[in-house]
């Protein structure tokens, strides 16, 4: 298993561009998730899904989109770049069994894009 | 609101010698608590978690950590630190109205030969 993968590994964009961070899972997890990681920031969620076709809003969702249209997939659109999109950006993954609370599940991580934004 | 703390930006440590990295927590309800480990230009690795049960946690590489209820800490150790140990660690805890992870803003473990 390649486990969690992400594309790009670096991209610089202009102001007002846009682009798509794709991310992929091989090992049939049903929750995704989006971070982004700024220095002595720790972690925040962008978006997550709890299966294909369910998306729902985390921490900070402004200036983002998701999709979620098969299980393995889960890539996250930047319309109208700015420069406080800049930031390391991980996706990550992990196995829930039904709905509901009590999660204890292991999310895994990608390895991350690093987007930086002129 | 459900939170955690890393008081320390960086630890040093020299190889050999025992660590600790600090981590506090705020949750109403039992925690569910989590360490990941970030090294450079990686994503973040999965190293043990709290769920219930004993307080002492066994987790990979041959870290380890300590629930302590009364001090709602979480602190990571490891009895021997060895130079590859030198990385990112980030504390995290479930939010029990969310069912999310919420990280702590990491702590950078340096080991020195």
């Amino acid at each position: 298993n390649a486990g969690v993968t992400q594309t790009p590994k670096f991209r610089i964009l202009k102001i007002g561009q846009s682009m798509t961070l794709q991310c992929t899972q091989d090992m049939n997890h049903n929750y995704m998730y989006w971070y982004r990681q700024d220095p002595g920031m720790g972690l925040k969620l962008i978006y997550y899904s709890v299966g294909a076709g369910i998306t729902d809003k985390g921490e900070v969702p402004n200036g983002y989109n998701v999709s979620r249209s098969t299980t393995e997939d889960f890539p996250l659109r930047l319309e109208l770049a700015a420069p406080s999109q800049t930031s390391v950006y991980f996706c990550a993954s992990s196995y829930r069994r039904g709905s509901g609370g009590g999660s204890t599940d292991t999310q895994y991580f990608g390895p991350g894009t690093r987007l930086t934004v002129l | 609101a459900q939170s955690v703390a890393q008081p320390e930006d960086q630890v040093n440590v020299a190889e050999g010698n025992p660590l600790t990295v600090k981590c506090t927590y705020s949750v109403s309800g039992n925690p569910y608590l989590f360490w990941y480990v970030q090294y450079p230009n990686r994503g973040l690795q999965f190293l043990l978690k709290y769920i219930t049960g004993d307080n002492l946690v066994k987790g990979s590489y041959g870290f380890e950590a300590e629930f302590n209820k009364s001090q709602t800490s979480f602190h990571l150790k490891k009895p021997s630190a060895l130079v590859s140990d030198s990385a990112l660690y980030f504390c995290a805890v479930r939010d029990v109205n969310t069912d999310k992870l919420i990280f702590g803003t990491g702590t950078r473990l340096q080991v020195f030969p």
